[in-house]
């Protein structure tokens, strides 16, 4: 089953708004990877983070891995119609390991 | 290719039929690894294989899921004699670095309905 959390399941957001999520884990990460899931299309990674602390930046996006190794977050700002779609966090759980465990995503929907 | 490509795109079936599905991974991507997507959820591992090799395989459901990539390019998924619970989205994903599991470029998915 899912080992990560995400908070909210899902967000309804007029364009323009900013918008923050997070990811929890009850056990430490040392990566943290952000994807993004279009309908009818697989996840593409957004942010990936390997430091605690970090703050990454890719456009709009913005993400942070926490202090604590057990939470991220990922923050958007003024929010397009294209942000719709559902966000996921990922890492390996074990250092450098292949496997990825996956959040159970954020929903992002926007009203015009 | 471009990209990760998956075949079929849908799949319906009747319960205890097998089928198999395809991955065509991005050329030249070293690892390929199999999610497993229930609706409403992220994907979930199944196995990963780093070229032709299959170091883990923990993620698959049952002894009924088997997959391989004999020359360590495309990859093929088989179910047999699938169930009704087997019904998900079958996620393919490759990466050019066999170390470490950053950076996956996901395919399209194959739907897999069992009826």
């Amino acid at each position: 089953g899912q080992q990560l959390n995400q908070s909210p399941q899902s967000m309804f957001i007029q364009e323009g708004e900013d918008v923050s999520m997070n990811c929890t884990s009850s056990s430490i990460f040392n990566t943290w990877l952000w994807y993004k899931q279009d309908p009818g299309e697989g996840p593409v990674l957004l942010i990936a983070l390997y430091k605690a602390g970090e703050l990454t930046s890719n456009g709009r996006l913005t993400a942070q891995f926490g202090i604590t190794r057990k939470d991220s977050f990922l923050n958007i700002s003024a929010s397009i119609p294209s942000d719709v779609g559902i966000y996921f966090c990922a890492g390996p759980r074990i250092q450098g390991a292949q496997k990825l465990v996956f959040g159970q995503g954020t929903r992002l929907t926007i009203n015009p | 290719g471009a990209g990760v490509s998956q075949s079929p795109r849908y799949k319906v079936t009747k319960r205890g039929q097998d089928v198999t599905l395809r991955c065509d991974p991005i050329s030249s991507h070293a690892t390929l690894y199999w999610y497993q997507q229930a609706l409403g959820q992220g994907p979930e591992f199944l196995t990963y294989f780093n070229y032709e090799a299959q170091p883990d395989k923990s993620g698959l459901p049952s002894d009924r899921f088997s997959a391989e990539r004999p020359e360590g390019s495309i990859s093929t998924l088989t179910i047999q004699r699938t169930e009704q619970r087997d019904s998900a989205m079958y996620r393919c994903a490759s990466s050019p670095s066999s170390s470490g599991a950053n950076e996956q470029f996901f395919g399209p998915g194959t739907r897999l309905t069992v009826l």
